[in-house]
């Protein structure tokens, strides 16, 4: 089956822009996570949805950061605007329901200068 | 709030050697286990998942063991070969949250 797909791969942005990050997770895989992980730290999650709806946000900085995941399936992740401390490869992974083994894409490296 | 720590940061043997990655856990009401490894530019692979009725797991040259009672768990390599060497994260489950260490970055010299 194919994989969790994440675009684009690479983004270097100016402080104060705005960017949006792409996930497209594994077909059938209800449950979907945005996670932040900053050079040299373990991943931390920003957001999960099951189907379309927000399960946990509790760690998403709700000033800058949103997310959307229309129809259950894609989602987007968006920053704006984005902020130094914002740098971090922001990883995408989804679950079947019957599992608890998470399935992360290649991940998205965001540099802010 | 759990807290997840990965002891060395980073490790260097000689190809042959076994491996030895350690991992510590502050709450050990947790439902499972896992180990990751992460290459530079890539995901996470899961690599071992081990709930917490169980003291170990295996798959091929890797074995993972989990002491609940200390929040502790252990992650070997057995004879280590080049193609080992990456980033390795250990992730502790409560409440339907992943929650991860930082990471031991293991190079294995040929």
């Amino acid at each position: 089956e194919a994989g969790v797909a994440q675009s684009p791969r690479y983004k270097i942005i100016e402080k104060r822009q705005s960017v949006a990050f792409w996930c497209n997770p594994i077909s059938g895989h209800a449950t979907l996570y945005w996670y932040q992980q900053i050079l040299g730290q373990g991943p931390k999650l920003l957001i999960q949805f099951q189907n379309n709806g927000v399960v946990d946000d509790s760690q998403l900085p709700k000033d800058r950061f949103s997310a959307e995941r229309l129809k259950g399936v894609d989602s987007t992740l968006k920053i704006q605007p984005a902020k130094l401390e914002d740098s971090a490869v922001y990883l995408c992974a989804s679950r079947r329901p019957s599992s608890y083994e998470q399935y992360f894409g290649p991940g998205t490296r965001l540099t802010v200068t | 709030k759990q807290e997840v720590t990965q002891i060395p940061a980073a490790l260097s043997v000689p190809e042959g050697e076994n491996l030895v990655l350690n991992c510590s856990f502050t709450d050990s009401a947790i439902y499972n286990l896992q180990w990751f490894r992460q290459d530079p530019g890539k995901g996470l692979t899961s690599l071992l998942l081990i709930q917490s009725s169980q003291r170990e797991q295996t798959s091929g040259r890797l074995n993972a063991s989990l002491d609940k009672s200390s929040g502790r768990s252990t992650l070997y390599i057995a004879a280590s070969q080049p193609g080992d060497s990456a980033t390795y994260l250990c992730a502790v489950r409560a409440d339907y949250k992943l929650s991860f260490g930082a990471g031991t970055t293991v190079t294995v010299r040929a």
